[in-house]
């Protein structure tokens, strides 16, 4: 069973457009981890956040910000004011202890700014 | 400071054949994780080294083995490749127990073509 569900396969905005990749998870553990990693073109997976499952604090980084949530079992993604460079495949991860902390990733969303 | 560094970038490999990939982990890290991603797919984690040893397994079978060195590289090895082994095998490092912290830093990744 897919432990990591990013449902939006893919999404394609206007630059300036803000934009939400939602995630939604499933474990049993009460110690995990969630990510997002951006992945250009070039493959290099590209870390943007991590959360422990101890911390639902919501996240602010520039343009990006991440909104955890344990009661809907979710983490989604907000980029604000998108640019073209945003343009990439996005996924969500999960990691468990149950697992020894190895990264479970969704199938990925994969977002297109266009000017 | 070099990041993970995978060798070969791309390589093409007859059904049947053997094939050999291989990861440089990022300059203080210690343990080095496996992941394969077929294409339009999230990577799918193979395994993971630790002290040269084994420490964590994916669903993948036999014919996936693996093997770190004593300065923490590794190699990837897949015997007697299947059409279905075309994908791109990422290398991620870390630091023993430091993993959750730094989200995992991957290569750009080594594409596999079987044909």
């Amino acid at each position: 069973a897919q432990k990591v569900t990013q449902a939006q396969t893919e999404i394609s905005v206007v630059e300036k457009e803000d934009v939400t990749l939602d995630c939604v998870y499933e474990t049993r553990d009460t110690t995990y981890y969630l990510f997002w990693y951006k992945q250009p073109p070039s493959g290099e997976l590209v870390f943007l956040i991590r959360r422990n499952s101890f911390d639902e604090q919501n996240e602010i980084s520039g343009r990006y910000s991440w909104n955890f949530q344990k009661s809907t079992s979710s983490f989604n993604f907000t980029i604000t004011a998108s640019q073209v460079v945003d343009s990439a495949v996005y996924f969500c991860a999960l990691s468990e202890l149950y697992s020894g902390y190895a990264l479970n990733f969704g199938k990925g969303t994969s977002l297109l700014v266009t000017p | 400071d070099a990041g993970v560094t995978q060798s070969p970038t791309h390589l093409i490999k007859t059904r049947g054949q053997q094939v050999t990939l291989r990861c440089s982990p990022k300059s203080g890290h210690d343990t080095v994780s496996w992941y394969q991603q077929a294409l339009g797919q999230g990577p799918q984690f193979i395994f993971q080294y630790y002290e040269e040893e084994e420490r964590q397994r994916g669903n993948f079978p036999d014919r996936f083995s693996g093997h770190q060195f004593p300065n923490y590289s590794s190699e990837l090895n897949v015997n007697a490749l299947l059409l279905g082994d075309s994908a791109l095998y990422l290398c991620a490092s870390s630091l023993e127990n430091d993993g959750q912290e730094d989200g995992y830093t991957f290569g750009s990744g080594t594409r596999l073509t079987v044909v």
